[in-house]
């Protein structure tokens, strides 16, 4: 499974847009880029995938250039609500559905 | 998304017993995955648990440790057996989504302190 390396950490405050960047320089042709949220007491929350360019939901957006080499997290006008740490993962199914977890990003924002 | 619930939710333990984490979902799924995250730390996988067959553990994880059960594809156990309090972690329990990619959805996790 492809390694990643995000920042430890990073302060914001509300209303502001916070940008994570993650890099996995070895990610596979078949390995998806999935982000995770999760608040303290609180098991993981599956945010937003993409395997290349652009994705959007509700919550976020995710940028993936062109060689994959890395990904953006994008939380638009942040809350108190969005501080938590924050999770990218890559992989695929077909090395066996295991998750790997890095370090994570710790967000905190500040009113 | 599938919903799970864990039971107990936290538990404060002697060192030397055995827990028995459960963990409920309300849909039939063939993975589920149990995790430890013990304090400020990330998570690690400890096993995946199909149903039918024998749990696959990772490196550093033993089954006379963390002995677990797969009756049927809604539930699971994770016993976490012969505690120390080098096994105070949070437990949690995930399940993949049905046809889908990498994406996994996770129970609220079970606190544990062994003393």
């Amino acid at each position: 499974l492809a390694k990643t390396t995000q920042p430890i950490s990073m302060d914001s405050y509300e209303g502001q847009e916070v940008n994570i960047t993650c890099s996995h320089n070895n990610i596979a042709t078949n390995d998806y880029i999935t982000w995770y949220q999760q608040f303290p007491s609180q098991g993981p929350r599956f945010i937003i995938q993409g395997y290349k360019t652009k994705v959007t939901n509700e919550v976020a957006s995710l940028f993936i250039p062109a060689d994959r080499k890395s990904s953006t997290l994008s939380l638009p006008r942040v809350s108190l609500s969005d501080t938590a740490v924050y999770y990218c993962l890559v992989g695929a199914k077909a090395a066996g559905n295991k998750l790997t977890f890095g370090g994570g990003t710790r967000v905190l924002v500040k009113p | 998304s599938a919903v799970i619930s864990q039971k107990p939710s936290r538990d404060i333990c002697q060192r030397g017993t055995s827990l028995t984490i459960q963990c409920q979902v309300d849909s039939q799924v063939t993975m589920m995955f149990w995790y430890r995250q013990q304090p400020g730390q990330s998570l690690t996988l400890i096993a995946t648990a199909n149903q039918g067959s024998e749990a696959t553990y990772e490196s550093g994880f033993v089954i006379d440790k963390f002995p677990i059960s797969r009756p049927n594809l809604t539930f699971s156990t994770l016993t976490v057996s012969n505690m120390s309090p080098e096994d105070s972690s949070i437990y949690l329990c995930s399940v993949e989504e049905a046809g889908g990619r990498e994406t996994q959805y996770f129970g609220p996790g079970t606190r544990l302190l062994v003393l």
